[in-house]
């Protein structure tokens, strides 16, 4: 059974066209995370949220936002997609936080392609 | 900042053979998180083990095993008894305690040959 759901696999945008990537979860976890993942390159964290707490990464671009409007649910906002956007975006989840022994669960990804 | 480097891009192995995939990381931190991760083609990362730093012990689950050298910041994967199902992208990662996001390597791609 899906436990971490992103849909959908495959999101053609076109340049500066606002584009939202979606992940869903079955497991009642409190924390998700999304990472981009270009090709070749490890991935990436861009933020993540400890239940309605949003976490940023210093280095991800303001191009990229996040909402999560309850546990089972968040969003990838990207308001002007680059061509160097263009990536695999994974969602995650953990039951807290990941140095209390948990693990995270990764979703099979998002590939976005700009135009 | 912490880095993480694999340095083999790609490895092959025969099926049934042992394979060991290595990973050095940098850090100033005494105490931290080290994973190994595997991505198989088209499907989602999983984890494969995970080693604290204070452990001395090497973590073990079946038939992955790592080599965990603390002094010299190597956290090796070995594999034994390759299967064709353990084909995938493998990444090393790092965590300091209490922070919430990894740290991954560029990954190795392993391929597992009938």
């Amino acid at each position: 059974d899906a436990m971490v759901i992103q849909n959908p696999r495959y999101q053609v945008t076109q340049f500066g066209k606002p584009v939202t990537l979606s992940c869903s979860q079955t497991l009642n976890h409190n924390v998700m995370y999304w990472y981009q993942q270009k090709s070749s390159q490890a991935p990436k964290l861009l933020f993540h949220y400890y239940d309605k707490d949003f976490n940023n990464e210093a280095d991800t671009p303001d191009n990229f936002q996040s909402r999560r409007p309850n546990t089972s649910f968040c969003f990838l906002d990207i308001r002007s997609p680059g061509l160097g956007d263009a990536a695999m975006y994974l969602c995650a989840t953990s039951r807290g936080k990941l140095g209390n022994q948990e693990t995270q669960y990764f979703g099979p990804g998002t590939r976005l392609l700009v135009l | 900042a912490q880095t993480v480097t694999q340095s083999q891009p790609e490895m092959s192995v025969q099926e049934a053979e042992t394979v060991t995939l290595s990973c050095t990381y940098d850090t100033s931190e005494s105490n931290y998180y080290l994973f190994w991760y595997k991505q198989p083609p088209s499907r989602q990362m999983i984890l494969v083990i995970r080693q604290e730093a204070y452990k001395q012990q090497n973590a073990t689950e079946n038939r992955f095993s790592v080599n965990f050298q603390k002094a010299a910041k190597s956290f090796s994967l070995k594999i034994s008894d390759s299967q064709l199902g353990d084909t995938a992208m493998y990444f090393c990662a790092f965590m300091r305690p209490g922070a919430n996001n990894l740290f991954f390597g560029t990954g190795t791609r392993l391929t597992v040959i009938p």
